[in-house]
This record gives structure tokens, C-alpha cells and sequence, in this order.
């Protein structure tokens, strides 16, 4: 069964300053997709960004932007110029290809930020 | 453009008592799911359906039934409600399309059970 794990319960950063989120994850498959949710506390699930394991190369959407360590099976998330809207729980989601789309998350990372 | 509808959204139930979690979908996704999120953890898969008539247990099925009658539709149901089940659901969509999509989900239940 795959497992993904995030060892930063909080986390807090200064607006404007950069932070980075850790996920990692633990699956036999070869191809796989990984994705970051933000959920602020309307509880909406916000797709931040997502990452295809055969890609070599780093997603990146605006401010956010992942580190993808395919072989260390870690998948962080970098946030520049930090916005108070962007203070949220973020989780990290694993998901099989070819299967159901079901999402495997991680047990989230809360962020502050402080003005 | 509704996406995903979750009705109700906050329900207190006492212990014993059964209900139904509304979810329908106007996007005419094929893929169905059902989540539940226990305070200061991830989302768990409960059950999915994949098609009308068609639904498997997730991680933590027990205690909860659903049925895919429609390719809109996919009601949970808890039988006999216990302390455990106070959760937040969530129920989400996925399209099949080749293309990788994502899955949007509704905005959630907030379940207590006394």
C-alpha cells in the first residue's frame, strides 16, 4: 500500500519571505502522480499543483513550484513571496496511474503567515 | 456551474442513529468518492465508484454503505452512528478522460455524533 508522509505538522513564514513544504512517499509503482492541496478554512480542497512521476522536470504554477526527488521519493513544496492568503492546511496526495484516481494524502502541514 | 454538491453541511446525530450524506455532481464525471478528514489528519477513502452501479471499499469502509444508482449521485449511508464517525466528509469527482485531470471536490460535512 503506498503511504505518504509530511513530518511538518506547523509551519510559519514571513509575508513575502519563501517556504518549503516536505512531503515524501513510499510506493513499488513507476508511474504515479503527486499533488499539493491547500485547504483554507472555508475547507474548500484547492488543487495548488500536481507533478507526473515521468517528468523530469519540476511543475511549477505562479508562486508555487515542487522539488521532485523521484528516486529519495520526495516531493517538496516551495511557496515564494508568501501571501497571507496563502496561510492554509497543505496536503500532499499520491495517486496511482491507470487506477480509480483515488488520492492517497498525508496527514497535512498547517501554514502560517505572519504579517 | 455547481460541481460538486454536498448536502447537509454541518449535522449532529446521537449515537445509534442513521443518516444519508447527499452528494451529486453536474459534471458528468464517471469517478466518484468518498472521503472522510478526522481532526489534524489527511482525507481518508471510505468508498469509490467508478460507474453507475459499480462501487469498492476504500481504506475504511466500515460502518458505511453506498449505492451508484445514477452517474450524478453517490449517497453515503451510516447505520447505526458511534462516536468514531464524527469526522468531516468530503465527496469528490474525478473525470476518465486520457488526460490527467483532478479531482474537485465538494465543500464538506461536518459530522458530530453524541
Amino acid at each position: 500500500a503506498q503511504t505518504v508522509t509530511q513530518s511538518q505538522p506547523e509551519m510559519s513564514v514571513q509575508e513575502a519571505e519563501t517556504v518549503t513544504l516536505s512531503c515524501t512517499y513510499d510506493t513499488s509503482e513507476s508511474d504515479y502522480y503527486l499533488f499539493w492541496y491547500k485547504q483554507p478554512p472555508s475547507r474548500q480542497m484547492i488543487l495548488v499543483i500536481r507533478q507526473e512521476a515521468y517528468k523530469q522536470q519540476n511543475a511549477t504554477e505562479n508562486r508555487f513550484s515542487v522539488n521532485f526527488q523521484k528516486a529519495a521519493k520526495s516531493f517538496s513544496l516551495k511557496i515564494s513571496d508568501s501571501q497571507l492568503g496563502d496561510a492554509a492546511m497543505y496536503f500532499c496526495a499520491y495517486r496511482r496511474a491507470g487506477s480509480a484516481r483515488q488520492l492517497t494524502f498525508g496527514s497535512g502541514t498547517q501554514l502560517t503567515v505572519l504579517p | 456551474n455547481a460541481g460538486v454538491t454536498q448536502t447537509p453541511k454541518f449535522r449532529i446525530l446521537k449515537i445509534g442513529q442513521s443518516m444519508t450524506l447527499q452528494c451529486t455532481q453536474d459534471m458528468n464525471h464517471n469517478y466518484m468518492y468518498w472521503y472522510r478528514q478526522d481532526p489534524g489528519m489527511g482525507l481518508k477513502l471510505i468508498y469509490y465508484s467508478v460507474g453507475a452501479g459499480i462501487t469498492d471499499k476504500g481504506e475504511v469502509p466500515n460502518g458505511y454503505n453506498v449505492s451508484r444508482s445514477t452517474t450524478e449521485d453517490f449517497p453515503l449511508r451510516l447505520e447505526l452512528a458511534a462516536p468514531s464517525q464524527t469526522s468531516v466528509y468530503f465527496c469528490a469527482s474525478s473525470s476518465t478522460g486520457t488526460a490527467d485531470t483532478e479531482a474537485f471536490f465538494g465543500q464538506g460535512t461536518r459530522l458530530t455524533v453524541v
